[in-house]
């Protein structure tokens, strides 16, 4: 069974830009999670997305957007970046079995850095 | 609000060494609890959890116990071997918002041959 996968792995842009990151859920999981990892602040939640509907918003500027596709595959927007802004961008998926227990399934991430 | 305290690394032991990561935690009711790892260049793996007080999670050596009196979750291994070296998340989800993890800190953990 094919874990979460995450692309691009890697990528730089500079301030002002905007970039779009994907991930594609373990077959059959219903909800996608994104979370920001940084050296300073830790594993931050941005949101989570289950049957296309966002469900749960972490404490992020309005330039962090998300949306879910009805095969489960998920995009998160960040725009007009800013340098606090790289990061790696963890995406997760959980089964509808473990829906009230917060088991997550985490991708490699994609590693964003904004010169 | 929920919160997730852990002992600050980094860790390092060696081969053999018995091993304690500290984790408390802050939440309203009765949270699951679970720690996570993260190998370099890696995303986190799910390394145990517990749902309920008393419980002990347990995989690949790892133990810990969920204490609702203390409010904690240590992390512990008998005999740490240099594969163990990451980074170990403690994270807890809360009833309500179970969709959401709260994570610690992480401690770095380098375990010398």
């Amino acid at each position: 069974k094919a874990g979460v996968t995450q692309t691009p792995r890697y990528l730089i842009k500079t301030r002002g830009q905007q970039v779009t990151l994907s991930c594609s859920p373990i077959s059959g999981h219903r909800s996608v999670s994104w979370y920001q990892q940084t050296p300073g602040q830790g594993l931050q939640f941005l949101f989570e997305y289950f049957s296309e509907t966002q469900r749960n918003k972490g404490n992020f500027p309005g330039r962090f957007s998300g949306r879910q596709f009805s095969n489960s595959r998920s995009e998160m927007n960040v725009s007009t970046l800013e340098l606090g802004d790289s990061a790696l961008y963890l995406c997760a998926s959980r089964s509808d079995q473990a829906r009230n227990t917060g088991e997550l399934f985490f991708g490699e991430g994609s590693r964003l850095t904004v010169l | 609000g929920n919160s997730v305290t852990q002992m600050e690394g980094p860790v390092t032991l060696s081969e053999e060494a018995f091993l304690t990561i500290n984790c408390t935690y802050t939440a309203t009711g009765y949270p699951s609890l679970f720690w996570y790892v993260q190998y370099p260049g890696e995303g986190l793996q799910l390394l145990l959890k517990a749902t309920k007080a008393d419980d002990k999670g347990s995989n690949k050596g790892f133990e810990a116990t969920y204490r609702k009196e203390t409010t904690s979750f240590h992390l512990e291994k008998g005999s740490v071997q240099v594969s163990d070296s990451a980074v170990y998340f403690c994270a807890l989800s809360a009833p309500g918002s179970a969709r959401q993890l709260t994570f610690g800190s992480g401690t770095q953990l380098t375990v010398l041959p």
